[in-house]
């Protein structure tokens, strides 16, 4: 299986600034077809998962554009441009190029 | 407007089997990939399931040969059958289309 790590596991923030979450594959995520299928989720706490972002750096409708996606290959981050109270909660990564899916650890984000 | 609500969780004894439901509206089920990932408490999200509109399915390691995920056109409601239920099976699971929307998940709780 491909094994998705996540860094950091935990990140404090100050309301305003930047954050970054890595997400690195035990293998290259790149398919077949040429798409790199690396999803980003976001879990605020007592909800179920929304997804923020697809295929590495596509926004979903109606995600905030201080969310932005990067990365290729295995290698891959997730930043926030300015955190805003909203924003806390628990980041995942998730693979969807091969069987089966599987997701990172999760990264969770609280305002310091 | 999509929806998605799961139905069908519980408390159930160690080897027992539980069908859990998902209802869907504003889309139709057939037409879209659909999957359920599940969450123990505390824990991080497990892709379990996937079947794709043509009727492909596929099932992590963890749960093949134990659980059967359907879909019924008529009532656009997707199922996940759990036989031999584990108590590592313990866990919120969710329905979600193209993993982009996500219903608000049904606990599964597995204890004699």
């Amino acid at each position: 299986d491909v094994v998705m790590t996540q860094s950091p596991l935990s990140l404090p923030v100050t309301l305003g600034q930047p954050a970054s979450i890595s997400c690195r594959s035990s293998q290259s995520l790149v398919y077949s077809d040429g798409n790199t299928y690396l999803n980003w989720f976001q879990q605020r706490p007592g909800q179920s998962p929304r997804r923020l972002i697809y295929k590495v750096s596509n926004w979903d409708s109606g995600v905030p554009d201080r969310f932005s996606g990067s990365g290729s290959g295995t290698d891959f981050t997730l930043k926030i441009s300015r955190v805003e109270a909203e924003d806390v909660g628990v980041y995942y990564c998730m693979q969807g190029t091969h069987w089966p899916i599987t997701f990172g650890q999760g990264t969770r984000l609280e305002i310091k | 407007e999509v929806q998605l609500v799961e139905s069908g969780g519980g408390l159930i004894q160690p080897g027992g089997s539980l069908r859990l439901s998902c209802a869907a509206s504003g889309f139709t089920v057939s037409s879209n990939y659909m999957s359920w990932v599940r969450q123990a408490p505390g824990k991080g999200l497990e892709w379990v399931s996937v079947i794709y509109s043509g009727g492909s399915t596929y099932y992590a390691d963890s749960v093949k040969g134990r659980f059967t995920i359907s879909r019924d056109n008529s009532k656009n409601t997707l199922y996940l059958q759990m036989n031999s239920l584990r108590a590592e099976d313990t866990a919120v699971y969710y329905c979600a289309r193209d993993l982009k929307e996500w219903g608000q998940g049904t606990l599964v709780t597995v204890s004699s």
